[in-house]
């Protein structure tokens, strides 16, 4: 398996709280990826990055904020926890043309 | 921006048989169409995945077809086994500078024995 890894692996927090997910690869892939999964919506893009410092909005972004300050590190922030990001939390990278790998997934519960 | 369409969402087949699971997309522009699959309490990895420039890719039992005119692709197994019970994800991205990968909503496929 490629070198991703998620921390922490399970967080229960309260309403309004700030959070911290961490993604770290140490496959020196250029882009990573923050996704969610829920019930019958499959895998949904939060936030991903292309590059050191170079990162963009995904399909459901609203309450999330990111940031890469080095290749091996991708942080994705809850910057006021609601229920509706009670979620699990997938990062993934990727290497150029190659394929995406992915961590084991962050279980948050949000209550 | 892209959206990829996935169907069925749920799938039983008795072992042995065939699944065929089909995914729609609907950026042009997209070039890679991979596949992965999801067991339970693990993320998704890769299966198979095809490129724009390929109508159709094999590995074994999992095969991909791509209609890059009508915008789908689906993916094919066949002799299915019990290890093939999983939730399988299809995904379309344009491999450029600033990539992304979409993804469909999953398929929860079933093997009956």
């Amino acid at each position: 398996d490629a070198g991703i890894t998620q921390s922490p692996r399970h967080k229960v927090t309260e309403t309004g709280t700030p959070v911290t997910l961490r993604c770290h690869q140490t496959e020196n892939h250029r882009y990573m990826y923050w996704y969610r999964q829920d019930p019958g919506h499959g895998l949904r893009l939060i936030h991903y990055s292309y590059g050191v410092k170079d990162t963009d909005k995904g399909e459901v972004s609203d309450g999330y904020s990111v940031s890469r300050s080095k290749t091996e590190d991708f942080l994705l922030t809850l910057e006021s926890a609601t229920s509706s990001q009670t979620s699990v939390y997938f990062c993934a990278s990727q290497g150029g043309n190659t394929e995406a790998f992915f961590g084991q997934g962050t279980r948050l519960t949000v209550v | 921006g892209e959206n990829v369409e996935q169907h069925p969402s749920t799938l039983s087949v008795q072992e042995g048989d065939s699944a065929v699971i089909k995914c729609t997309y609907s950026d042009s522009a997209s070039n890679y169409f991979p596949w992965y699959k999801q067991e339970l309490g693990k993320g998704p990895q890769l299966i198979i995945d095809i490129r724009s420039n390929v109508g159709e890719k094999k590995d074994q039992r999992i095969a991909v077809t791509l209609n890059k005119t009508a915008k789908h692709f689906s993916l094919h197994i066949t002799e299915t086994q019990p290890e093939d019970s999983a939730v399988y994800f299809c995904a379309a991205s344009t491999l450029s500078s600033a990539s992304k990968i979409i993804f469909g909503s999953g398929t929860r496929l079933s093997i009956r024995p």
